[in-house]
């Protein structure tokens, strides 16, 4: 069964530091978001990103965030100065058609900044 | 967007069925329902979907009454892997983007 897929699984950084976490989406997907869950609270809501554009952001993601799908495959988000508060687990997720729920996540990158 | 209000938690032993019900007075004729389940450190999984009546699928039943206003997952014969968070979603992907909108869920542990 096809599955999103997510690198990597852990990232230490610093603060200040700019991270890249990495998906591959289901190959023939056409929806792409980015969710982040601190931990012990909600799954929130970044961004989603359709025909290499974005299609809708959350307050969350500021100008310190910036998503790109640079190949056929990978779907990035980047933290250009990540904070403290930037601590979390990010789940990248896709699905085939843009109406309907069913989406589909990835395992996750936990990212600790330090 | 409609609002949800599910139980905080529940408790069950392995080989029983589990309900969880999720209110949603407000839900919009458009609107579906949806319900995803997520594990420790895991992404969450989409379960089940449904607008009225009942659906099954391989791994639950939803039940949806006439008027909408609530769902019901069950769970049948949960095992102590059924132990995770499970999240009621509410509306209608077209009407405002297709964003996912978490509430806190259920968390459901399984005992032996």
């Amino acid at each position: 069964e096809p599955e999103v897929t997510q690198t990597p699984s852990h990232q230490v950084t610093q603060m200040g530091q700019e991270v890249i976490l990495r998906c591959v989406p289901i190959s023939n997907h056409l929806y792409f978001y980015w969710y982040r869950q601190i931990l012990g609270q909600k799954v929130e809501f970044l961004v989603s990103f359709y025909n290499n554009e974005i299609s809708e952001k959350s307050e969350i993601f500021d100008d310190q965030f910036s998503v790109e799908r640079p190949d056929g495959s990978n779907f990035t988000l980047k933290i250009r100065s990540t904070k403290l508060e930037d601590s979390a687990m990010y789940f990248c997720a896709s699905n085939q058609r843009k109406t309907g729920y069913e989406q589909y996540f990835g395992p996750g990158t936990r990212l600790t900044v330090t | 967007l409609a609002k949800t209000t599910q139980p905080i938690s529940m408790d069950s032993y392995e080989g029983q069925e589990v309900n969880i019900t999720c209110s949603h007075n407000n839900i919009a004729t458009n609107d579906y329902i949806t319900w995803y389940q997520q594990f420790p450190s895991q992404g969450p999984r989409f379960i089940i979907q449904g607008y009225k009546t009942k659906v099954t699928n391989e791994v639950a039943s939803l039940f949806i009454p006439a008027d909408r206003k609530s769902s019901t997952l069950s769970l049948p014969r949960v095992s102590l892997s059924d132990t995770a968070v499970y999240y009621c979603l509410v509306g209608d992907g077209a009407e405002y983007g297709n964003k996912l909108v978490f509430g806190a869920g259920t968390i459901l542990r399984v005992k032996s």
